[in-house]
């Protein structure tokens, strides 16, 4: 499994935007890489994924380094409900498992 | 649907007693997985499940854990005998078609509460 580096923790301010970055320097060339978050007392919810292209959906959007060994994930406007932990986690289409790191905890100040 | 549906939200019980956490996974999806979440280990991946077929429980901790799926809508975490390190909130998740690749998010119950006293 491809190692992930996160920062443990992240602040913002309410509205504006927040990039969230993961190093997967070893990650493989089918590797998708997709982000997760855990609101507080809730399980994990999924965000978004993608593999080499940059990607957008009603979340968040996934900017992904060309050589693949990065990738950041993008909330255009953070409200307080995006106030979460934040999991990277790269994982090939083979692969029938998630498996968590330790995140970034995000804080949104108002 | 309803979602992935876990049963009970929290659990009290004494060590050495039996435990049993229950899931109901989205209907149509073949995959089924239990995690267990604590402060110290953060989210640990127990076992999952493809077609009712176990098929990686290298992270279940020891024999006391058990896990069953008789059929596509129903699966069980048994501890016996419970003891007070199990304390942890379980979280079962489900997915159409394993989380790899094209396919995929799971989808993550509200998880049972367990604190063994």
């Amino acid at each position: 499994d491809a190692k992930t580096t996160q920062p443990n923790s992240m602040e913002s301010n309410e509205e504006e935007p927040v990039h969230l970055p993961c190093n997967h320097s070893t990650i493989s060339g089918t590797d998708y890489i997709h982000w997760y978050r855990q609101l507080p007392s809730q399980g994990p919810e999924y965000v978004i994924h993608g593999l080499t292209s940059n990607v957008n959906n009603r979340m968040a959007s996934l900017a992904i380094a060309e050589d693949r060994k990065s990738s950041t994930l993008i909330l255009h406007r953070a409200t307080l409900r995006d106030a979460a932990v934040y999991y990277c986690i790269p994982l090939g289409g083979s692969q029938g498992n998630l498996i968590f790191g330790k995140g970034t905890k995000l804080s949104v100040k108002p | 649907d309803a979602g992935v549906i876990q049963s009970p939200r929290h659990e009290v019980t004494e060590m050495g007693q039996e435990v049993t956490l229950r899931c109901k996974p989205i209907s149509g999806h073949d995959y089924l997985f239990w995690y267990r979440q604590t402060m110290m280990r953060g989210l640990e991946l127990l076992i999952y499940f493809n077609n009712n077929v176990p098929i990686d429980d290298s992270g279940m901790p020891e024999d006391r854990f058990s896990a069953k799926m008789p059929n596509a809508s129903f699966s069980t975490l048994k501890i016996q005998p419970s003891e007070p390190r199990d304390s942890a909130v379980y979280f079962c998740a489900s997915s159409p078609k394993g989380t790899g690749g094209l396919n995929t998010e799971a989808f993550f119950g509200q998880g049972t509460r367990l604190t063994v006293v």
